[in-house]
């Protein structure tokens, strides 16, 4: 059974630090995704990583994968107060395992203090 | 165009009543995913459907839950007795015929489904 599991669960942070969220995973997978999700509020995708080494930015985001670590980084540069949300990863194993369903992390809350 | 269109928003139902969680996909995508997320905890998949066809519900608990998406109209999920236990949010997502290259899930605004 594939099992994702992030770190920390909670992060408090000032503006203009920087930081990272882990994320770990048990099996070989062919995809890593990134979602921002805001109290009450749906899903919203960030990034797609699909071979080891990816790396993807948007603004003060970057996500990282190493699929021989079984590890995704989410860093977050000289944070600012409106990245406060939840992020959460997610795995699948893409078709070619016959597997699309997602399996999510639990969940990084993400507060950053002015 | 318009996203995945979940209705309706907020579901309020006491012990023993049926749901009914409706889920109309963005234009193009015939593949939808049914997944609940219990209070400060992450989406766990229940269902994932194509036209007419049932191909993952090993999220899915045995009794109560049923799920389906018609050739004409939207997926929809059904819970019937409903008890507290299944108060959540549930997310409807939906993708492409061909995800062989990394599309995304496109998530829907979710249905908060409680019950009394």
């Amino acid at each position: 059974e594939l099992k994702v599991e992030q770190n920390p669960l909670f992060l408090s942070m000032q503006e203009g630090k920087n930081y990272t969220i882990y994320c770990n995973y048990s099996t070989t997978s062919d995809r890593l995704y990134w979602y921002r999700q805001d109290p009450g509020k749906s899903l919203e995708s960030l990034f797609v990583l699909l071979s080891n080494g990816a790396v993807k930015q948007e603004g003060r985001l970057m996500a990282s994968l190493d699929t021989k670590a079984r590890l995704s980084t989410l860093h977050i540069t000289a944070a600012v107060h409106d990245l406060s949300a939840t992020y959460f990863c997610a795995v699948d194993k893409g078709p070619n395992f016959g597997n699309e369903k997602l399996t999510f992390g639990t969940g990084t809350r993400l507060t950053i203090i002015p | 165009n318009a996203g995945v269109m979940q209705n309706p928003r907020h579901l309020v139902r006491r012990r023993g009543q049926e749901a009914r969680l409706r889920c109309s996909p963005m234009k193009g995508h015939s593949h939808v995913y049914w997944y609940r997320q219990l209070p400060e905890e992450g989406l766990k998949f229940m269902v994932y459907l194509q036209k007419e066809n049932i191909i993952d519900e090993s999220g899915m608990p045995k009794e109560r839950f049923s799920a389906e998406f018609p050739k004409e109209g939207p997926s929809i999920l059904r819970i019937q007795q409903v008890v507290r236990g299944d108060s959540a949010a549930y997310f409807c997502a939906s993708s492409p015929s061909n995800r062989g290259r990394g599309e995304k899930l496109f998530f829907g605004s979710g249905t908060q489904l409680s019950v009394l």
